[in-house]
């Protein structure tokens, strides 16, 4: 059963370029989730979105980020343009909630890894 | 401001012992907790949650302990293994957003064979 898929891994780039980071969520999960980790803030939740519909977006930072759920498996996070301060991990999760399963777990993807230079 | 704070970076424990990781948290509409475990070069992990009608929850070698008036709670691991070594995040949601899961920093456990 394959987990949550993100690509790439790794993404080095330079100040003022486009990035856009993937995510494919398990299967059958209803709930999507973008976690950024960094050494001074932790895991900070970005967006989720529920049935492809983002509901709350207030922890993305700035107006340069933007996300996306076309359909129920896959998603993107696009960051116009790129900043230094933006290098961290990022890490899509999924969860499957529907009917009472408001605190099923999230299962969270091997995440990427965001160098801007 | 972080809703759910974890003051300890980091725990050395020696294998065999009993890790005790601490958490707290401010948010009074906080009434899910969940603890996460995460190996470097991956992604965190579900381990174990605890509901605010509960003061313990058990599962094999790990307890969750909850004090709501104090708004802390903790993980204990007993016995510590080496393949216990890991980053453990705790988090926390509200009864009126359950879907929004609030991480803390992280405490990085070191278990010392």
């Amino acid at each position: 059963d394959a987990g949550v898929i993100q690509s790439p891994r790794h993404e080095v780039t330079e100040m003022g370029q486009e990035v856009t980071l993937r995510c494919k969520p398990i299967s059958g999960h209803d709930y999507l989730f973008w976690y950024r980790q960094t050494m001074m803030r932790g895991l900070e939740l970005l967006i989720y979105f529920n049935n492809n519909v983002p509901i709350d977006d207030s922890g993305m930072p700035e107006d340069r980020f933007s996300a996306k759920m076309p359909n129920a498996s896959f998603s993107t996070l696009k960051i116009q343009p790129s900043e230094p301060r933006d290098s961290a991990v990022y890490f899509c999760a999924s969860s499957d909630r529907k009917g009472t399963g408001h605190n099923s777990p999230l299962h969270f993807g091997n995440g990427t890894r965001l160098t801007v230079t | 401001d972080q809703q759910v704070k974890q003051n300890s970076p980091s725990l050395s424990v020696q294998e065999g012992r009993i890790s005790i990781l601490n958490c707290d948290y401010t948010n009074s509409m906080f009434d899910y907790f969940l603890w996460y475990k995460k190996y470097p070069a991956e992604g965190p992990t579900f381990l174990i949650s605890i509901s605010s009608i509960k003061d313990k929850n058990e599962d094999g070698r790990f307890t969750v302990f909850l004090n709501k008036s104090a708004k802390h709670l903790s993980l204990h691991i007993v016995p510590s293994q080496p393949g216990d070594s890991a980053v453990y995040f705790c988090a926390a949601s509200e009864k009126t957003s359950y879907d929004k899961v609030i991480f803390g920093p992280g405490t990085s456990l070191s278990v010392i064979p």
